[in-house]
């Protein structure tokens, strides 16, 4: 089935540590995000790519980190967790990076940071 | 002002009544409107796209856009326990640019009364 697959689903990650969230789709869009989604607050962008090569910062970069080294895949980094990380990550894909172009969802990473 | 607003609900609805979901946004020249739904624990999944003023139906389910008075609405006719969930307004705020723009309001909580 065509999508975008997350892992992991969960976890839970001491302050301090690094951890990779992946994010690989199938669909062929040049377009890739991550956003986080936190109670009252809603999706907000960290960092989003048009197309294979390149990447910029959302709404909320600081802390994290992105690359896009071919369609498909498009991992998020946080290089030092800290508890306001905590959060549900959603990976999302358009065909292009138009604002005609809708958003499809992978499932999420929810994230503990203690 | 936050540049998408919703009513957070929660809104109650009976089954087989007309749902109606309000979405206002701060930028006149928004260019892009969309509706997701989001079950509790899952992702967004986009349920409606429009892009003029105007009605834009798909089965059960009607778009109004009022770029005028600034806001965008989501129908749902004939409701059902499924379409109990929460609902994004996701619009891109200004002209020339992408989805990288594109600003979700924090969603209103659907719930259908059997």
């Amino acid at each position: 089935i065509a999508g975008i697959t997350q892992a992991p689903t969960s976890q839970i990650l001491a302050a301090g540590r690094r951890m990779t969230l992946r994010c690989t789709q199938d669909m062929r869009h040049n377009a890739m995000y991550w956003y986080r989604q936190d109670l009252g607050l809603g999706l907000r962008l960290i960092h989003y790519s048009n197309t294979a090569g390149t990447t910029g910062k959302g709404e909320v970069p600081d802390g994290y980190s992105v690359s896009r080294a071919n369609t498909d895949d498009f991992p998020l980094t946080l290089a030092s967790a800290v508890p306001s990380q905590t959060s549900v990550y959603f990976c999302a894909s358009s065909e292009t990076g138009g604002s005609n172009s809708p958003l499809h969802f992978g499932n999420g990473t929810r994230l503990t940071v203690t | 002002q936050k540049e998408v607003e919703q009513n957070s609900g929660p809104l109650s609805v009976p089954e087989g009544a007309i749902a109606s979901l309000n979405c206002t946004y701060s930028d006149r020249g928004s260019q892009s409107f969309f509706w997701y739904r989001q079950y509790s624990g899952k992702s967004p999944e986009l349920i409606m796209s429009i892009y003029s003023n105007g009605d834009k139906e798909d089965g059960r389910f009607t778009a109004q856009l009022n770029k005028a008075s600034q806001y965008v609405s989501l129908l749902i006719r004939d409701s059902q326990p499924s379409d109990s969930a929460t609902y994004l307004c996701a619009v891109t705020p200004l002209t020339n640019f992408g989805n990288e723009k594109l600003t979700f309001g924090t969603g209103t909580r659907l719930t259908i009364i059997p």
